[in-house]
């Protein structure tokens, strides 16, 4: 399974667009990439996920280079709501064993 | 539509004891998986089902977990006996068997368990 690594935290203001970037230097032809997001006492939850190019969705926007070695989570205008941990996992389809990283704390400041 | 469903939230018990967790997935959802946190740990894999059948218990720590999914549809997992080492938060999640990309899983929001 491709390792993935990412910022272990991040701080934002509310209303700004937040990028989050993610590593997968040994991501496998067959992989996709997908952002989980975790608040304090709840489950990951599914925000995206992308094979390569850009992929938008209601919440967020998934931006994956031709090499598909990184890729960026982009949070439009976020609110104090926002603040979270964020996952950036790699899998394959038939192999939905996750391997979840540190992830990245991200922080909304008023 | 119903989320995935763990019970309890919280459960305290002495080394030694027996604990049962149980998970309810989302409706029609074939498969099941079991995560798990440990203080100051990544989440970590357990197990997946498909329907009643273990598809993948490679993150099985040991005979003391064994994991059941009875008819397809609601899911255990007991801890017996219990040791100190198995505190922390118990994950379950659920998902459909998609056709391409991975189909995403839909986490409950865990049993925090602590042995004391």
């Amino acid at each position: 399974l491709a390792k993935t690594t990412q910022p272990i935290s991040m701080d934002s203001y509310e209303g700004q667009e937040v990028n989050i970037t993610c590593s997968h230097n040994n991501i496998a032809t067959n992989d996709y990439i997908t952002w989980y997001q975790q608040f304090p006492s709840q489950g990951p939850r599914f925000i995206i996920q992308g094979y390569k190019t850009k992929v938008t969705n209601e919440v967020a926007s998934l931006f994956i280079p031709a090499d598909r070695k990184s890729s960026t989570l982009s949070l439009p205008r976020v609110s104090l709501s926002d603040t979270a941990v964020y996952y950036c996992l790699v899998a394959n389809f038939g192999n939905e064993k996750l391997t979840f990283g540190t992830g990245t704390r991200l922080t909304i400041i008023p | 539509e119903a989320g995935v469903t763990q019970f309890p939230s919280h459960s305290v018990i002495e080394k030694g004891q027996t604990v049962t967790l149980r998970c309810d997935p989302i409706s029609g959802h074939d498969n099941l998986y079991w995560y798990r946190r440990v203080m100051g740990k990544e989440i970590k894999f357990l197990l997946h089902f498909v329907k009643e059948s273990k598809q993948d218990e490679s993150g099985m720590p040991n005979n003391r977990f064994l994991a059941e999914r009875t008819g397809g549809t609601y899911s255990t997992l007991k801890v017996q006996p219990a040791e100190l080492e198995d505190s922390g938060v118990y994950f379950c999640a659920s998902s459909l068997v998609g056709t391409g990309g991975i189909s995403p899983l839909h986490f409950g929001n865990g049993t925090r368990l602590t042995v004391t």
